[in-house]
């Protein structure tokens, strides 16, 4: 079956340490998302990328990271500048490149920092 | 800043009856609108996509779209319980820009 993977579903770390959530997708998609949600809140673009080796900053970008070596992966560093990075974590892609094209999300990586 | 502005509810209404939900966006330019329901603890999943005026019906859903008005809407006919969620209202912008969210809207459907 095709879909979006996001592992792990949860992770708990320590204040000041990165940590990445992979993103995996086989659904052919060209574009990849990153968008945060905390409780009450909507959703917030982190980072997104149309192609391979390209990827834009998002409205919070400041604290996070990104690669995209591969169409298939799209893997997020939390970084320790990140002041606030406990929340949900969400992955999303969409076909043909298009921002305008509906997002398939994954099951999401809720992230604990203490 | 482009917006997407809903009411947070929580929306309550009885098992059979209509919800409507609603939402309105600042960029005058937005071209395509969607509707997705999110669950407690769980990933949004789309339910309904809208790109011109008028309405568009699928099952027990319509989505409306009055682009001069700047307001796109959600009807569910015949709620039942499991409707109960998060419904997100999210538009794109004129240069096809990513996604903006709203903060959503939380509907309860009592039996």
């Amino acid at each position: 079956d095709g879909g979006i993977t996001q592992s792990p579903k949860y992770l708990f770390r320590k204040e000041g340490q990165n940590v990445t959530l992979s993103c995996e997708q086989n659904l052919n998609h060209d574009a990849m998302y990153w968008y945060r949600q905390d409780p009450g809140q909507g959703l917030r673009l982190i980072y997104y990328s149309q192609i391979v080796n390209d990827f834009q900053k998002g409205d919070i970008a400041e604290g996070y990271s990104v690669s995209r070596e591969k169409k298939e992966s799209f893997p997020l560093t939390v970084t320790s500048a990140q002041k606030n990075p406990t929340a949900f974590y969400l992955c999303a892609s969409s076909p043909l490149g298009g921002l305008d094209s509906p997002l398939h999300f994954g099951n999401g990586t809720r992230l604990t920092v203490t | 800043q482009k917006e997407v502005e809903q009411n947070s509810g929580p929306l309550s209404v009885p098992e059979g009856a209509i919800a409507s939900l609603n939402c309105t966006y600042s960029d005058r330019g937005s071209q395509s609108f969607f509707w997705y329901r999110q669950y407690s603890g769980k990933s949004p999943e789309l339910i309904m996509s809208i790109y011109s005026n008028g309405d568009k019906e699928d099952g027990r859903f319509t989505a409306q779209l009055n682009k001069a008005s700047q307001y796109v809407s959600l009807l569910i006919r015949d709620s039942q319980p499991s409707d109960s969620a998060t419904y997100l209202c999210a538009v794109t912008g004129q240069a096809g820009t990513a996604l903006i969210f709203g903060k959503g809207t939380t509907l309860s459907v009592s039996s």
